[in-house]
C-alpha cells in the first residue's frame, strides 16, 4: 500500500525566512510520480510540481525548490524567503503508474502542512 | 487552456434531504474525473473517479454515488444526507494519457445539518 507521511502538521516562520517542507513516501511500486500541491484559504487545491520516478534532479522554480531523494524515499519542499502570501495547506502526494490499459494513478496525499508565513 | 468548474460553491442542507453536486471540465477530452471530500480542511478522501463516460468507481462505500452522464460532465449525488456527509467537495481532473497531475476545482462546501 502507498503511504505520505507530512512530520510537520504546523509551521510558523516570519517572511523572509526559508522554510523546509518534509514529505516522506511509500510504495512498492518501482515506477510512480510524487507531487506537491499547495492549497490557500480560499480552498483551491493549486498544483505545483510533479516527478517521476525516474528523475532525481533537483528543481526550482523562482523562489520554490524541491529535493528528490529516493535513497531515503523523501520529496522535500523549500520556499527561499517565504512571503505572507505563500500562507496555505501544502500536501505532497503520491501516484502509482498507470496500469491495466487505463490511464489511471491513484493518488494517495499526505495529510498537510499547514504553513503560516508572519509579517 | 482547461479550467474546471464546480457549483454550488457552498451548499447547507437538512438531514435526510437528497443532495447533487456538479462539476464541468472545459477545454479538453476525455479526462480521467475524481471528486475527494475533505473533512476539518485536511487530508483528502479520495471518493469516486471515472476513466470514461458511465464509467465510475468507488473507493470507500458511504451515502453517496456518482455519474458521468457526459465525457465533461460528473455529477456526485445522495438520495439522503447524514451529518457525517459535512464537509468540502473537491472535483479533479487529469488528462487522459499518462503524467497523472490532478487539477482540482474550486470545491463545494457542504454543511448538513
Amino acid at each position: 500500500a502507498q503511504k505520505v507521511t507530512q512530520a510537520q502538521t504546523e509551521i510558523s516562520v516570519v517572511e523572509k525566512e526559508d522554510v523546509t517542507l518534509d514529505c516522506v513516501y511509500e510504495t512498492r511500486d518501482t515506477t510512480y510520480y510524487l507531487f506537491w500541491y499547495k492549497q490557500p484559504p480560499s480552498g483551491e487545491l493549486v498544483f505545483l510540481i510533479r516527478r517521476n520516478s525516474f528523475d532525481e534532479q533537483n528543481e526550482i522554480s523562482g523562489r520554490y525548490s524541491w529535493n528528490f531523494q529516493k535513497s531515503t524515499s523523501s520529496f522535500n519542499f523549500t520556499i527561499t524567503a517565504s512571503q505572507v502570501v505563500d500562507s496555505a495547506v501544502y500536501f505532497c502526494a503520491l501516484s502509482e503508474a498507470p496500469h491495466g490499459g487505463t490511464s489511471y494513478g491513484k493518488l494517495t496525499f499526505g495529510q498537510g502542512t499547514i504553513l503560516t508565513v508572519h509579517p | 487552456s482547461q479550467t474546471i468548474h464546480q457549483w454550488p460553491a457552498t451548499l447547507v442542507q437538512p438531514v435526510g434531504s437528497p443532495l447533487s453536486l456538479e462539476c464541468t471540465v472545459e477545454g479538453t477530452s476525455n479526462p480521467n474525473l475524481y471528486w475527494y471530500r475533505q473533512a476539518a480542511g485536511r487530508g483528502l478522501q479520495l471518493l469516486f473517479y471515472s476513466v470514461g463516460i458511465g464509467q465510475i468507481s468507488s473507493e470507500v462505500p458511504q451515502n453517496l454515488s456518482a455519474s458521468r452522464p457526459q465525457d465533461r460532465q460528473f455529477i456526485l449525488s445522495s438520495k439522503k444526507l447524514l451529518l457525517s456527509d459535512s464537509g468540502f467537495y473537491l472535483c479533479a481532473w487529469s488528462p487522459g494519457t499518462g503524467g497523472n497531475e490532478q487539477f482540482f476545482g474550486p470545491g463545494t462546501r457542504l454543511t448538513v445539518l
